[in-house]
This record gives C-alpha cells, sequence and structure tokens, in this order.
C-alpha cells in the first residue's frame, strides 16, 4: 500500500507570493491533517479535513487555509508568504482517530 | 489546552546501554498518547500509542513507553540501545475533549544520540 505523498519536496518562494502544496493520503483514509515543522516553533497544528469538511483548526492567520476533495487529496495554500513561513510543511492520514501516517514534507523557503 | 513538554533538548546513550527519553503531558480529558521518531529529510515515523488499558505500551523497533497518570508521564524506552537509533524523537498528546478529530500537540522534541 503506497503511504502519504507530498508535492512538490522542496519549493522556493519570494515574500508575497502565494504557494499551494499538495497531499495525497493512503488509500481509503478519509482525514488529513496539515502540521508546520520549524525549528523555533517545533511541530504545530495547522488544520485537519475529513470528509471534504474542516474538523479541526490550529492557531494560524488566515494566510493559511486549505481544501480536501472528493477523493482525499488535500492542498493547503499560503497566501502573501512571509520569511517566517519558510518551514517543513507535514501532512497525515488518517482512517480512524488516533493512528495518522505522516508523508515525507515538504520544505518551503521564502526569500 | 493542552500542552507536552520534553525537558532533554538531547540525549546521549552508549549502544548497548538502556535509553529514556522523558515526556510530560496536560490535557483536560483523558489523555491519548503517542511517540514518533523523525530521521533527518523525513517525516515523522509512528512508533507507539497510549489510548487505554495496559500502561506499558510495546511498539515498533523494540521500543516501549511507560503511561503513568500520577506523574502525567509517558517517558519512551528501549533496553538496548544501536546507533541506528539516533533521531529525533516527537511525543505527542491528543485530548479526548477536543472533538472527533485528529489534531495532536506534539512536545519540542528531544535529539537521541547512541555512540559505539
Amino acid at each position: 500500500k503506497a503511504g502519504v505523498t507530498q508535492t512538490p519536496r522542496y519549493l522556493i518562494k519570494t515574500r508575497g507570493q502565494q504557494v499551494t502544496l499538495s497531499c495525497s493520503p493512503i488509500s481509503g483514509h478519509r482525514s488529513v491533517s496539515w502540521y508546520q515543522q520549524t525549528p523555533g516553533q517545533g511541530l504545530q497544528f495547522l488544520f485537519e479535513y475529513f470528509s471534504e469538511t474542516q474538523r479541526n483548526k490550529g492557531n494560524f492567520p488566515g494566510r493559511f487555509s486549505g481544501r480536501q476533495f472528493s477523493n482525499s487529496r488535500s492542498e493547503m495554500n499560503v497566501s502573501t508568504l512571509e520569511l517566517g513561513d519558510s518551514a517543513l510543511y507535514l501532512c497525515a492520514s488518517s482512517l480512524q482517530v488516533n493512528e495518522q501516517f505522516f508523508g515525507p514534507g515538504t520544505r518551503l523557503t521564502v526569500l | 489546552a493542552q500542552s507536552v513538554a520534553q525537558p532533554e533538548d538531547q540525549v546521549n546513550v552508549a549502544e548497548g546501554n538502556p535509553l529514556t527519553v522523558k515526556c510530560t503531558y496536560s490535557v483536560s480529558g483523558n489523555p491519548y498518547l503517542f511517540w514518533y521518531v523523525q530521521y533527518p529529510n523525513r517525516g515523522l515515523q509512528f512508533l507507539l500509542k497510549y489510548i487505554t488499558g495496559d500502561n506499558l505500551v510495546k511498539g515498533s523497533y523494540g521500543f516501549e513507553a511507560e503511561f503513568n497518570k500520577s506523574q502525567t508521564s509517558f517517558h519512551l524506552k528501549k533496553p538496548s540501545a544501536l546507533v541506528s537509533d539516533s533521531a529525533l524523537y516527537f511525543c505527542a498528546v491528543r485530548d479526548e475533549l477536543t472533538g472527533g478529530g485528529n489534531k495532536l500537540t506534539f512536545g519540542t522534541g528531544t535529539q537521541l544520540k547512541v555512540e559505539l
């Protein structure tokens, strides 16, 4: 069974631009969560989608948004990028609560 | 609000010796606790979880963790460390009162270094 895939793996953007990251969950998993990992703030929860609906949301500004499609694939978007948005963005999928499988992440660098 | 503390930024241990990586938590309801490991430039790999039941949980790669409700701790242990265990370890908690979702709160991580 294929694991969680995230595209692209690496991304370089400049301040003010926007970016879209993609996550394909494990087949059959309906929950997708997103996390941001930075050296300073560690791992922080962004949001979770389940059956195309946002189920949980972390404490991030409105520049961070996401969505989930009917095939459970998810995208997250960051608008008006700031230097502090440079991070590893991790996606996790889940078939049931309390069992998440993480993808390799997308490394975003904002210049 | 839920929180997790990993008091040690780094733990050094000799290969073959037992290892312990510490974790304490704070939640409003019953805790669901997890350990993940991260190798350089990789995502998180699940090691083990405590949901309910036996306080000693056994996981992948010979790791185990002990849930202690009175001390609100969930320390990760392994009887005999391997050099290949060297990685970044994260403890995480989900509060049952957060609803039906998968929101995890992570600790700051502990870098484990196993030396020959």
